[in-house]
């Protein structure tokens, strides 16, 4: 059964440029999270798709949206990239947002580089 | 305001020296607590969740349990291969949907 898969797995930006990543969740899951992790800040939550839905956002400014599909593959992306944007951003999936049994399982990140 | 605090935030064992790292957490109506592996430059990979104090999980040299206010993961006669960053993360709010709060992680170094 093939895991959480996100591309591309390394990309480098320049400042002011525009950046999509793209999940592809495990197959039959239907929750999609976006995570951005820094060495200061930690794993911080950007937002959650839920049957092609915005189920909930983070504290993160209107340059990072996302959306889903109706095969439920998601994207993200962060528009007038800034030097702070530098992160590992990491895509999670789930069968459903939460619940007794729901495992949430996370891709092996994607890693910007805004020079 | 939800909040996960992990303690240490670094660990060095020798091997076979057992230990327990801690997750405190405050959160409104705890959901689901989350126990994740990461290796340097690979996401997290799940180990555990736990739903409600006084649930014990186990895996391997692992075992994680919870109360009402924080959670451990013992750690049992660790090996090398046991190295890596333990995050720890929180599900809670009804109208959070799927979102986590993690900790900053506990970074475990195991010497053979």
């Amino acid at each position: 059964k093939a895991g959480v898969t996100q591309t591309p797995r390394y990309l480098i930006k320049t400042r002011g440029q525009q950046v999509t990543l793209s999940c592809s969740p495990i197959s039959g899951h239907r929750s999609v999270s976006w995570y951005q992790q820094t060495p200061g800040q930690g794993l911080q939550f950007l937002f959650e798709y839920f049957s092609e839905t915005q189920r909930n956002k983070g504290n993160f400014p209107g340059r990072f949206s996302g959306r889903q599909f109706s095969n439920s593959r998601s994207e993200m992306n962060v528009s007038t990239l800034e030097l702070g944007d530098s992160a590992l951003y990491l895509c999670a999936s789930s069968l459903v947002s939460s619940g007794p049994g729901n495992t949430i399982y996370f891709g092996e990140g994607s890693w910007l580089t805004v020079v | 305001e939800d909040q996960v605090t992990q303690s240490p935030e670094a660990l060095r064992l020798q091997e076979g020296e057992s230990s327990s790292l801690n997750c405190s957490y405050t959160v409104s109506g705890l959901r689901g607590l989350f126990w994740y592996r990461q290796d340097p430059g690979k996401g997290p990979e799940f180990l555990f969740t736990l739903y409600s104090a006084g649930e014990e999980k186990e895996k391997e040299r692992l075992k994680a349990t919870l109360t009402k206010k924080e959670s451990f993961l013992h750690i049992t006669a660790p090996k090398p291969e046991d190295s890596a960053t333990y995050l720890c993360a929180v599900q809670g709010g009804y109208n959070q949907g799927g979102k986590l709060i993690f900790g900053q992680g506990t970074e475990l170094s195991v010497k053979p």
